[in-house]
């Protein structure tokens, strides 16, 4: 089975400080990806890598930035937390295209990240 | 980014009955997915669908992929109390190969 996992499961920070999320999955998977899940705006990708040192912005990428130095890592980072920033974080990760389920994302267990 | 149309945003059911939901893109997708997530968790994928036409079951759950590759839906026969959550479908192909378009969901409530 495919098993990612998030370090935090809650998370408070204040404003201003800088948060990192980390992500780890050990299924050797090429594609990881940051979402933020909000009620009434569901899954928005925030980034993504398709290999290690790559990344690629997704939807809503203002505000965040993400590091990907091992293949099974990806962190994302806040840089300088708001208030705005207050959601449930979800990292998932996927086999690379032209690999059978390459379009199948498996999703850690989520990060609920409270800004104050 | 684009959304999948999802519906019935919500629905309260009583136990034994079978739930039906559907998702639809004014895109052509290659692959449909549906997910489940419970309160607090993150989404468990349950079916994923690649051929146009496809029918696929899991336990209680069948799922098909519109001959259209427009839409899916997802059927729940003789629903049980541990059914209750939200469940998203998701599309992928349309567009940048490597992500997923995914709906806003729907949240299922089984009344005992």
């Amino acid at each position: 089975d495919v098993k990612v996992t998030q370090s935090s499961r809650y998370l408070v920070k204040r404003t201003g400080e800088k948060v990192f999320l980390e992500c780890v999955q050990d299924m050797d998977h090429e594609n990881m990806f940051w979402y933020r899940q909000d009620p009434g705006l569901g899954l928005r990708l925030i980034y993504f890598s398709y290999d290690v040192k790559m990344k690629e912005k997704g939807d809503i990428p203002e505000g965040y930035s993400v590091s990907r130095e091992k293949k099974e890592r990806f962190s994302l980072i806040l840089e300088s937390a708001s208030t705005n920033q207050t959601s449930m974080y979800l990292c998932a990760s996927s086999l690379p295209l032209g690999q059978g389920a390459s379009y199948e994302q498996y999703f850690g267990p989520g990060t609920r990240l409270t800004v104050t | 980014g684009q959304q999948l149309n999802q519906s019935p945003q919500s629905m309260f059911i009583q136990e034994g009955e079978d739930v039906s939901m559907n998702c639809t893109s004014s895109s052509i997708f290659n692959t449909w997915l549906w997910y489940k997530q419970d309160p607090g968790e993150g989404p468990v994928l349950l079916i994923a669908l690649y051929k146009a036409g496809e029918l696929t079951s899991n336990g209680r759950l069948t799922a098909q992929f519109g001959i259209t590759r427009k839409d899916s839906f997802l059927n729940i026969s003789a629903s049980i109390p541990s059914d209750v959550g939200i469940y998203f479908c998701a599309g992928g192909g349309s567009g940048s190969a490597r992500q997923l378009t995914f709906g806003s969901g729907t949240q299922l409530t089984v009344l005992p």
